[in-house]
């Protein structure tokens, strides 16, 4: 059974950072590509960030373009979101999402998903 | 940037009566395009991709349709479980992935 298990959210204050991880299991990770999404409170689903299978591609969201950062590790079978300068319009839950092929960027199982909040 | 509409922004049906749910897109995703259902507190759940090929243990009163622009999300016979909120999402020439605002179906 494929399972997805996040950590790390939390308070935050304007200009700090956060390191998201996801770990994976039930499935061969070092085959799909992950991503992560996003969703203010009330709000619809915002695609934040993806990673190759290999980890040698990445890809983000213009409104986080040079402050996230995403990473895997396929020897632990986890993947990161680092979240850098973060501002108040970030404050989110997270979640780590599987892509349903090797990279085509529909999401059949996500993570529980991880609350950020920012403020000061 | 390829962005999504969908109608109704809600949509009130009673329980064994047929949905029918709308996304549109700017310009063309061809098929590259899922269907997602959320209920309140948990994570989306992938309902329908390509369009219109269900995922797996998806039932098949859930059904897709649609390419280039214009897009459908039929559901034959409401359950009491469907009523949720449903966002269309295009993966076509990603960068970036983007979803429709999202579709809240109600009880009538």
């Amino acid at each position: 059974e494929v399972h997805l298990s996040q950590s790390g959210g939390g308070l935050v204050q304007p200009g700090g950072s956060l390191r998201l991880s996801c770990a994976a299991s039930g499935f061969t990770f070092s085959t799909h590509a992950m991503h992560w999404v996003r969703q203010a409170p009330g709000k619809g689903l915002e695609w934040v960030s993806g990673v190759s299978a290999t980890g040698g591609s990445k890809y983000y969201a213009d409104s986080v373009k040079g402050r996230f950062a995403i990473s895997r590790d396929n020897s632990n079978n986890t993947v990161y979101l680092q979240m850098n300068s973060l501002r108040a319009d970030d404050t989110a839950k997270y979640y780590c999402a599987k892509d349903s092929w090797i990279i085509r960027g529909s999401f059949d199982y996500w993570g529980q998903g991880s609350l950020v909040t920012v403020s000061s | 940037e390829i962005v999504l509409t969908q109608s109704p922004d809600t949509l009130s049906v009673s329980p064994g009566e047929r949905a029918i749910l709308s996304c549109r897109a700017t310009q063309s995703v061809s098929n590259n395009l899922a269907w997602y259902q959320q209920k309140p507190g948990q994570a989306p759940r992938l309902l329908i991709y390509g369009a219109a090929t269900r995922a797996t243990g998806i039932p098949v009163r859930f059904s897709g349709s649609g390419s280039g622009t214009e897009f459908t999300l039929t559901i034959s016979s409401l359950q009491s479980e469907d009523f949720a909120v449903y966002y269309c999402q295009h993966y076509n020439m990603w960068p970036p992935i983007t979803f429709g605002p999202g579709t809240r179906l109600e009880i009538k």
